[in-house]
């Protein structure tokens, strides 16, 4: 298995501007975590899907992120308008819901954000 | 609110000199105790999961242990290639499957 994937890895963007990350999950993985990681806070959950279903997005920031899966294989992460405070590394995790590996997240290699 | 700190932030030992990294959690109910490694530039890899005090959990030159309030774990003689940055994370009960995580300790292995 690839693992899972993410796009783009480096985002250089200028204010304003509306950036779209993606995610790719492992396959059978049924969970699917978006995770912000800034070396102030740490790893910050933003939103995490159940079968496609958004359960918990308490940890997004505010209006202008916003989060979509629309099948099992696939998510974006979208930011808009962009601001130099959302620059950071945006990782996305996946995980089965059975099996040994049920409560294990794996972590794709995540975007770097930066807003100038 | 559940909570995860880790100490020390930064940690440097020589090539052999074990040492251990805490992970102290105030959660209510938990339901899982992760470690994660994390390289530069990559995301984080799992290391364990532990789930009731008590439990121990090794690989290599790694061990984890858990109590009511914290998670130690242990590097024995460490090498260079054990460097990169080590994370813990709990998971509650009645928090779904969401991991809060600490800032991470930050693991330097000096030849």
């Amino acid at each position: 298995d690839a693992g899972v994937i993410q796009s783009p890895r480096h985002e250089v963007t200028e204010m304003g501007q509306e950036v779209t990350l993606r995610c790719k999950p492992i396959s059978g993985h049924n969970s699917l975590f978006w995770y912000r990681q800034t070396m102030m806070r740490g790893l910050e959950l933003l939103i995490y899907f159940n079968n496609n279903v958004p359960i918990d997005d308490s940890g997004m920031p505010e209006d202008r992120f916003s989060a979509k899966m629309p099948n099992a294989s696939f998510s974006t992460l979208k930011i808009q308008p962009s601001e130099p405070r959302d620059s950071a590394v945006y990782f996305c995790a996946s995980r089965p819901s059975e099996g040994s590996g049920a409560n294990v997240l794996t972590f794709g290699a995540g975007s770097r954000l930066t807003v100038l | 609110e559940d909570q995860v700190t880790q100490s020390p932030e930064a940690l440097r030992l020589q090539e052999g000199e074990s040492s251990s990294l805490n992970c102290s959690y105030t959660v209510s109910g938990l339901r899982g105790l992760f470690w994660y490694r994390q390289d530069p530039g990559k995301g984080p890899e799992f290391l364990f999961t532990l789930y009731s005090a008590g439990e121990e959990k090794e690989k290599e030159r790694l061990k984890a242990t858990l109590t009511k309030k914290e998670s130690f774990l242990h590097i024995t003689a460490p090498k260079p290639e054990d460097s990169a940055t080590y994370l813990c994370a709990v998971q509650a009960h009645l928090q779904g499957g969401k991991l809060i995580f600490g800032q991470g300790t930050e693991l330097s292995v000096k030849p």
